[in-house]
């Protein structure tokens, strides 16, 4: 079964505007990471949060973890045209070594 | 320089017919993945070697079969291909089981 799930599915902005990406999950986590994908490319590791921090920053990406509601987000700040791509969240589950990764957020980012 | 490289990059063949993809990593990653990404874009773990030994093999038919030579390469061989196979499938490597993976470009499968 599927680990993570992400909302929205699509989101469509203006260069310069802010996109928030929301991920939820299902069971304990000692991590979670952040992959974008481009059209026709394999995925990209963004950022890595642990389970015991709350915020963290990369440049114009912010993502924040909340274990208690099993939720995270990732915000993108002073979007451009070439963050246009699919981004996934992604958990190891349980005692597997399986990286589980969710249904992905499509974004577009309009000139 | 490429990381992970993983060839062909486009794999197009009849039903029935055999196939591999190739995969390298040149990171000294220990780890090694293969993963089936849908029309729907939902990316799934099939097989996972960690020095060449076999880790992870999840529900897959047995006509997939993976193969790693050394601990640089990860190769999947298809049998008996079937329309449903028709997918992108990805390599990946990590240093470790919660670390980030590294992925190749895919190889985009059709069975005509």
């Amino acid at each position: 079964s599927q680990q993570g799930e992400e909302d929205p599915q699509a989101l469509s902005i203006q260069e310069g505007e802010n996109a928030t990406m929301n991920c939820s999950y299902k069971t304990s986590i000692n991590n979670l990471q952040w992959y974008r994908q481009n059209s026709g490319r394999g995925l990209v590791h963004l950022i890595l949060i642990r389970s015991n921090e709350r915020e963290k920053h990369s440049g114009r990406l912010r993502v924040t973890l909340d274990t208690s509601k099993k939720s995270s987000s990732l915000l993108i700040t002073a979007s451009r045209a070439a963050d246009t791509a699919s981004y996934f969240c992604a958990t190891v589950l349980g005692n597997t070594d399986k990286l589980i990764f969710g249904t992905g957020t499509r974004l577009q980012v309009f000139p | 320089d490429t990381a992970v490289s993983q060839t062909p990059k486009y794999l197009v063949t009849q039903m029935g017919n055999d196939k591999s993809i190739k995969c390298e990593q040149n990171l000294g990653h220990d780890t090694m993945y293969w993963y089936k990404q849908d029309s729907k874009k939902f990316l799934k773990i099939m097989f996972s070697y960690n020095n060449k030994e076999l880790i992870i093999n999840e529900t897959v038919p047995n006509r997939f079969s993976p193969k790693s030579p050394d601990k640089a390469h990860l190769n999947l061989h298809i049998n008996s291909l079937e329309l449903g196979d028709s997918a992108v499938y990805f390599c990946a490597s990590s240093q470790g089981r919660e670390e980030p993976q590294h992925f190749g470009d895919g190889t985009r499968l059709s069975i005509l």
